[in-house]
């Protein structure tokens, strides 16, 4: 399945973070959600093939790369208190009529104190 | 960020009795997946739905993908304890640009022993 790291993290405000995220065998999409508490998850954006494929309503300081083991990482640079949150990576097939159904791992907490 | 209306935002129910839950849309999809989430956890699939009209069936779950794809419901029969979790229904737009999910607030399940 997916699987993420670190499972828990502490940053300062202006910190920051480098988040990771192992793709399901097979799968060449990547995508990163971010879930704060009591709401569902937000896309963040998606890579494929090691390129951006479409970004959310998130700032620059969210960035991320795809490697060529399908493997991915986020980061976020000068961490705000609101970034608190829980940090979802999904893996996708991708199929003709693009990516396909997602698969989640188990997420990253984040806390910005 | 874009959210998709799930209702009921909570459920308390007795053990045995049947559940549903909808989602709407302002927006067309062309597939919309149910997902459910343990605290700490990140979401697992449960159904996915790739047709207007569809009805899909997992175990106790049936979903429904609305004709005017705009809407969703998901009905869980004979619920039992390990049902407890918050369930979220999302669109998705495949075929075009990145794919992403867009996600209901969620439906927070519990069931009265």
């Amino acid at each position: 399945g997916v699987t993420q790291s670190p499972t828990h993290l502490i940053k300062t405000r202006g910190q920051q973070v480098t988040l990771r995220c192992s793709s399901q065998s097979g799968h060449n999409t990547v995508s990163w959600y971010q879930q704060a508490l009591g709401q569902g998850p937000q896309f963040i954006f998606q890579y494929y093939r090691e390129e951006e494929n479409g970004r959310g309503n998130f700032p620059p300081r969210f960035s991320g790369l795809q490697f060529p083991n399908d493997s991915s990482e986020l980061n976020v640079n000068a961490l705000e208190l609101d970034d608190s949150a829980l940090y979802l990576c999904a893996s996708s097939p991708r199929t003709s009529g693009g990516a396909g159904t997602q698969y989640f791992g188990p997420g990253t907490r984040l806390t910005v104190l | 960020g874009q959210q998709l209306n799930q209702s009921p935002q909570s459920m308390f129910i007795q053990e045995g009795e049947d559940v549903s839950m909808n989602c709407t849309s302002s927006s067309i999809f062309n597939t919309w997946l149910w997902y459910k989430q343990d605290p700490g956890e990140g979401p697992v699939l449960l159904i996915a739905l790739y047709k207007a009209g569809e009805l899909t069936s997992n175990g106790r779950l049936t979903a429904q993908f609305g004709i005017t794809r705009k809407d969703s419901f998901l009905n869980i029969s004979a619920s039992i304890p390990s049902d407890v979790g918050i369930y979220f229904c999302a669109g998705q737009l495949r075929g075009q640009g990145a794919q992403k999910l867009v996600f209901g607030q969620g439906t927070r399940l519990t069931i009265n022993p």
